[in-house]
């Protein structure tokens, strides 16, 4: 059955430093990834997405890869700030259906 | 356009009773998907509506669940005898597809938290 694993403890980072996440996935050869910020109580939002063709992509501070090969994404906040802190989903999709992992929590300390 | 909306926000209901959920998604949106999140998981999906049709109902969803997308615009979500194990939150996204717009980006609401007692 597919899979999809995210770091299962939650990240504690100094600000200005570079937050790094991981989301692996098995049994899936989805057409692209996305990459939701959940804050408590509230719906997820879009941050970023990168399709299977490509290798890296990168949105103000935010930097996302993502290899087929390994089955695997990164997710990178540089320059962290306290602002970041949340919890990070990662999702694949292919065509209408997205799936989502458990995501990291990540707490940027000022 | 303000968004996903979904209502209420918060519900609290003795086992038993039935609930219902509404979604009011971007209006060009013609895709409407319901999820369903518990805490420490992430949103697990439901079922989901093209226009009005609900195109794919998740094997994970029971016969008590009903979504209903009437004229393709808003959605409810039914749960009929609740149980506590469906105390959640109900998140609510929408997208729009087509030949020209690209990848299926959710757009999801704030969610509606149940709670079973």
């Amino acid at each position: 059955s597919q899979k999809i694993e995210q770091n299962s403890e939650a990240l504690n980072i100094q600000e200005g430093k570079t937050a790094t996440l991981t989301c692996n996935y098995t049994n899936y050869s989805p057409a692209y990834l996305q990459w939701y910020r959940q804050d408590p109580g509230r719906g997820p939002v879009f941050l970023l997405l990168i399709r299977e063709n490509e290798k890296e992509k990168r949105k103000e501070r935010l930097k996302v890869t993502f290899d087929t090969t390994l089955k695997q994404s990164l997710f990178h906040i540089t320059a962290s700030q306290p602002a970041d802190s949340a919890t990070y989903l990662c999702a694949l999709a292919n065509d209408y259906k997205l799936s989502f992992g458990a995501g990291t929590t990540v707490t940027v300390r000022a | 356009d303000t968004g996903v909306s979904q209502d209420p926000r918060h519900k609290i209901t003795k086992r038993g009773q039935n609930v219902t959920f509404r979604c009011d998604p971007i209006s060009e949106h013609n895709r409407l998907y319901w999820y369903r999140q518990t805490l420490g998981q992430g949103p697990e999906f439901l079922t989901y509506f093209q226009n009005e049709a609900q195109l794919e109902k998740s094997r994970l969803l029971s016969d008590r669940f009903s979504a209903e997308r009437p004229k393709g615009s808003f959605s409810t979500l039914e749960i009929q005898r609740t149980e506590q194990g469906d105390s959640a939150m109900y998140l609510c996204a929408s997208s729009l597809s087509g030949p020209s717009s690209g990848a299926n980006v959710l757009t999801f609401g704030a969610g509606s938290r149940l709670t079973v007692l």
